[in-house]
């Protein structure tokens, strides 16, 4: 069974730029029929789509965070990873990384998540 | 922007029949999936493509999507069902959650 594990800082100043990795096991990254995605939560609120990777690349992002964001994924080491610049105090939340099962583009779903790690922005 | 509207909760006796509803603009033509997230425990999904159940998801698990409405149908609710729901679709190559509903079993 897959899983993946989030790694990162839990703590970034205002500013910087936030560096997330997700490290995928009990399988390959380039595993046919499935992708990989960033989400998060911000504390107390519900799941927001932050974007996903292809093992090819070709990410696809949220509109409202595009112009600060960048996700890469490293097939060598079963890896994937965000980096969000300019970072404020809205972008405190818990991130969590998943594996999205693709089947047509119009029924895929999140299939496995990450525990999630709490990011908080603060001087 | 596309947006999945739930009710922000729902409450059921023990035993009964919970009812979680998601609205959009002419959600029945795509696909909704459904997630529950404990406090504390990250997603997990307990609907995919409208209907399917994935292994391990008990059967008192069910959903189904029409018109503008998905809808999540939990039967013979436990109190472990206790927990948010969200419905997920997607739109344009960009994927969509609703904001989530706290079902709360009392």
């Amino acid at each position: 069974q897959v899983q993946l594990q989030e790694s990162g800082p839990g703590l970034v100043k205002p500013s910087q730029t936030l560096s997330l990795t997700c490290t995928v096991s009990g399988g390959s990254i380039s595993s046919e029929g499935y992708y990989w995605s960033w989400v998060r939560q911000h504390p107390g609120k519900g799941l927001e789509w932050i974007g996903y990777i292809y093992d090819i690349g070709n990410p696809y992002y949220n509109p409202s965070l595009k112009s600060r964001l960048t996700i890469s994924v490293d097939t060598s080491k079963n890896q994937f990873s965000l980096k969000l610049s300019t970072m404020t105090a809205a972008d405190t939340a818990v991130y969590y990384c998943a594996m999205v099962r693709g089947l047509t583009g119009l029924d895929d779903f999140f299939a496995s998540w990450g525990q999630g790690t709490l990011v908080t922005v603060s001087a | 922007s596309y947006e999945l509207t739930q009710p922000p909760s729902v409450s059921v006796s023990p035993g009964q029949t919970a009812t979680i509803t998601c609205s959009g603009d002419k959600l029945g033509n795509k696909y909704a999936c459904w997630y529950q997230q404990r406090p504390g425990q990250s997603p997990v999904l307990v609907i995919s493509q409208d209907t399917n159940r994935p292994s391990g998801i008990p059967e008192r698990f069910s959903g189904s999507n029409s018109g503008n409405t998905a809808t999540l149908t939990i039967s013979e609710t436990q109190a472990m069902d206790e927990a948010d729901y969200y419905c997920q679709a997607w739109d344009s190559s960009s994927v969509v959650f609703g904001g989530g509903t706290r079902l709360t079993v009392l």
